[in-house]
């Protein structure tokens, strides 16, 4: 399965787009990229999915280049609630069912 | 409300002393799973289950047993707790969304073993 590199962490003042970026070089033609959150302890929360195409909905938008080498998550107005771990994982098909978490962004949406 | 319910919440309990962390979802998925979090390790798989009576597991299945009678429930045991498996626990369903595997999660099941 491929890795994810995601920095560490980001800064982002409220009311900004905060742009998160992922690096999945080794990403193959069937995996799909996941983003998920997780606010301080509490359970991690599905943001949105793609496999090769944009996607966008209610929380985030998904922009992954032509290569799927890397991708981005867009949460176009922060707020201070969006102040959460983020990670981004990639699976296939054939493995959906384990879902490995790495170490994510940790992301803090300032005043 | 669509949810994962996991009970309970907070725990104290000594080595040996068996325990059960229940885990129940209302959204009719079939797959089910165990995660572990602990500070510097991220989260961890412990078991799954795709189906009822289909358990496999997960990256630390060791001192964990599991079982899937009916599909809403997916209960995690710890026969014999010892102080290595004080951790915060999540159980999470799924749905398939397009081929793709979109978990939800419960709020957690924080576990301390003295």
């Amino acid at each position: 399965d491929a890795k994810t590199t995601q920095p560490p962490s980001m800064d982002c003042a409220e009311g900004r787009a905060a742009n998160l970026p992922c690096n999945h070089s080794t990403i193959s033609g069937n995996e799909y990229v996941y983003w998920y959150r997780q606010i301080h302890s509490q359970g991690p929360q599905y943001i949105i999915h793609g496999l090769k195409n944009n996607e966008t909905n209610e929380m985030a938008s998904l922009i992954i280049t032509e290569d799927r080498k890397s991708s981005t998550l867009i949460l176009p107005h922060a707020t201070l609630r969006d102040t959460a771990v983020y990670y981004c994982i990639v699976r296939g098909i054939q493995g959906a069912q384990k879902l490995v978490f790495g170490q994510g962004t940790r992301l803090t949406i300032n005043p | 409300e669509a949810q994962v319910t996991q009970n309970p919440r907070y725990l104290i309990t000594v080595t040996g002393k068996k325990l059960t962390v229940t885990c129940s979802q209302n959204m009719n998925h079939e797959y089910m799973s165990w995660y572990r979090q602990d500070p510097g390790l991220g989260l961890r798989q412990i078991y799954y289950s795709m189906n009822v009576e289909a358990t496999d597991k997960g990256d630390v299945p060791e001192g964990y047993k599991v079982s899937r009678k009916e599909k809403r429930n997916f209960p995690l045991i710890l026969e014999s707790p010892s102080p290595n498996q004080t951790s915060l626990y999540f159980c999470a369903s799924s749905l398939r969304v397009a081929g793709a595997n979109v978990l939800t999660f419960g709020a957690g099941s924080r576990l301390t073993v003295l």
